[in-house]
């Protein structure tokens, strides 16, 4: 069963920083992209950033590039999200999602969500 | 722009069929997905590469994509289906998601 398993949010002041694990387990976890979504309290869905399978290629939403930093340790099959100069805006659950390995970009797979709270 | 479009709401009585949109320019030229999201929960793929459905989801579910417009066919809707809808393509290197459309069965 694939599952993705995030960890880390909680409660950080404004500027503060965090680092988000995923371990990832049930497939072959070095064949996938893994990105990054969060969402807002009451808000819709929004992308952060990607690595691909051997972690040498990321990319980063316009908003978070330059604060947000994405990786990955195969060995561990876990995906970091490291996030500096938080904001309020910033507060959110965070997911892990696996990208297809089918045509086109989509997700198949989600995790649970961290929920991550900027706030002094 | 590559923003996509989704009205805020759709309102359906059990039994009916609920269309729900998502406007962009050029979607069509990508393929579309989309994710259901109860209230507390993770998103769930419904609808990928237009019009194909995850094993688990039931038939009554349909896509189709063309020109600037994707929509997500629900057919005999059904009171569980009261969830909150999402689109999905991308462009370049950049994922994209509409809006979110919050489907009520009354």
């Amino acid at each position: 069963e694939v599952q993705l398993l995030e960890s880390g949010g909680g409660l950080v002041q404004p500027g503060g920083s965090l680092r988000l694990p995923c371990e990832a387990s049930g497939f072959t976890f070095n064949s996938h992209w893994i990105h990054w979504v969060r969402q807002g309290p009451g808000k819709g869905l929004m992308w952060l950033s990607r690595i691909n399978g051997d972690g040498n290629v990321a990319t980063y939403a316009r908003s978070v590039k330059g604060r947000f930093t994405i990786s990955r340790d195969n060995a561990k099959n876990t995906v970091y999200l490291q996030m500096e100069g938080l904001t309020a805006e910033d507060t959110a659950v965070y997911y892990c999602v696996r990208e297809s390995t089918s045509q086109g970009l989509f997700f198949d797979h989600w995790g649970q969500g961290t929920p991550v709270t900027v706030s002094s | 722009s590559n923003d996509l479009t989704q009205p805020p709401s759709v309102s359906v009585s059990p039994g009916q069929t609920a269309r729900i949109t998502c406007s962009g320019d050029n979607v069509g030229e990508k393929f579309a997905s989309w994710y259901q999201q109860r209230p507390g929960q993770s998103p769930v793929l419904v609808v990928f590469q237009d019009n194909k459905r995850p094993s688990g989801i039931p038939d009554r579910f349909s896509g189709s994509n063309s020109g600037n417009t994707a929509i997500l066919t629900i057919t005999g809707t059904q009171v569980l289906d009261e969830a909150d809808y999402y689109c999905q393509t991308w462009d370049s290197s950049t994922v994209l998601f509409g809006g979110g459309t919050r489907l009520t069965v009354l």
